[in-house]
């Protein structure tokens, strides 16, 4: 089974630049998630989709950054304009709806650095 | 709402020794509690979880006990091992498979030889 893919693994950026990160989840999970882990803590929840609906947005700076996932599969994260404290690892999670417990798989992460 | 103390790092020990990492939490009705592991360079990985009180998760020889009265989730293994280092995350979620995860900041681990 192929697991969560993300693209690119690292980016490097100056601030006010824009910058987007791909995801593509394991096939037939319906739940996909943006996490945010900046050095030194844990990841924290950007957003949840459920297919290509928006469960839970309420940490992501909407001023700035903006996710969609279309077609309920692969999904694009953007930050408009970046700013110094966006440098982070931004990682992609999916699990299925129900039946696991709350399992969720990550793909490796996208590492940004914003100068 | 959710919250996750977790046992501040680093933390270094020999090869062969007990390890504990502490983790308590704060939530709201019965959440599943897990750990999640970083090797250096891959991605965040499942090591074991629990999914209501008293469980043990183990993976590894890594366990983990649900303790509802005391709110604790503690990682324990008895002798480690350098392929051990790692970074380690206590992390809670609900029970239904679709729900966000609160991490703790991580306790890096290094085991030297």
């Amino acid at each position: 089974e192929a697991g969560v893919a993300q693209s690119p693994r690292y980016k490097i950026i100056e601030k006010r630049q824009s910058v987007a990160f791909w995801c593509n989840p394991i096939s037939g999970h319906a739940t996909l998630y943006w996490y945010q882990q900046i050095l030194g803590q844990g990841p924290k929840l950007l957003i949840q989709f459920q297919n290509n609906g928006v469960v839970d947005d309420s940490q992501l700076p909407k001023d700035r950054f903006s996710a969609e996932r279309l077609k309920g599969v692969d999904s694009t994260l953007k930050i408009q304009p970046a700013k110094l404290e966006d440098s982070a690892v931004y990682l992609c999670a999916s699990s299925w709806t129900s039946g696991s417990n709350g399992e969720q798989f990550f793909g490796p992460g996208t590492r940004l650095t914003v100068l | 709402g959710n919250s996750v103390t977790q046992m501040e790092g680093p933390v270094t020990l020999s090869e062969e020794a007990f390890l504990t990492i502490n983790c308590t939490y704060t939530a709201t009705g019965y959440p599943s509690l897990f750990w999640y592991v970083q090797y250096p360079g891959e991605g965040l990985q499942l090591l074991l979880k629990a999914t209501k009180a008293d469980d043990k998760g183990s993976n590894k020889g890594f366990e983990a006990t649900y303790r509802k009265e005391t709110t604790s989730f503690h990682l324990e293994k008895g002798s480690v091992q350098v392929s051990d280092s790692a970074v380690y995350f206590c992390a809670l979620g609900g029970n239904f498979g679709n729900e966000k995860l609160t991490f703790g900041t991580g306790t890096r681990l290094t085991i030297i030889p």
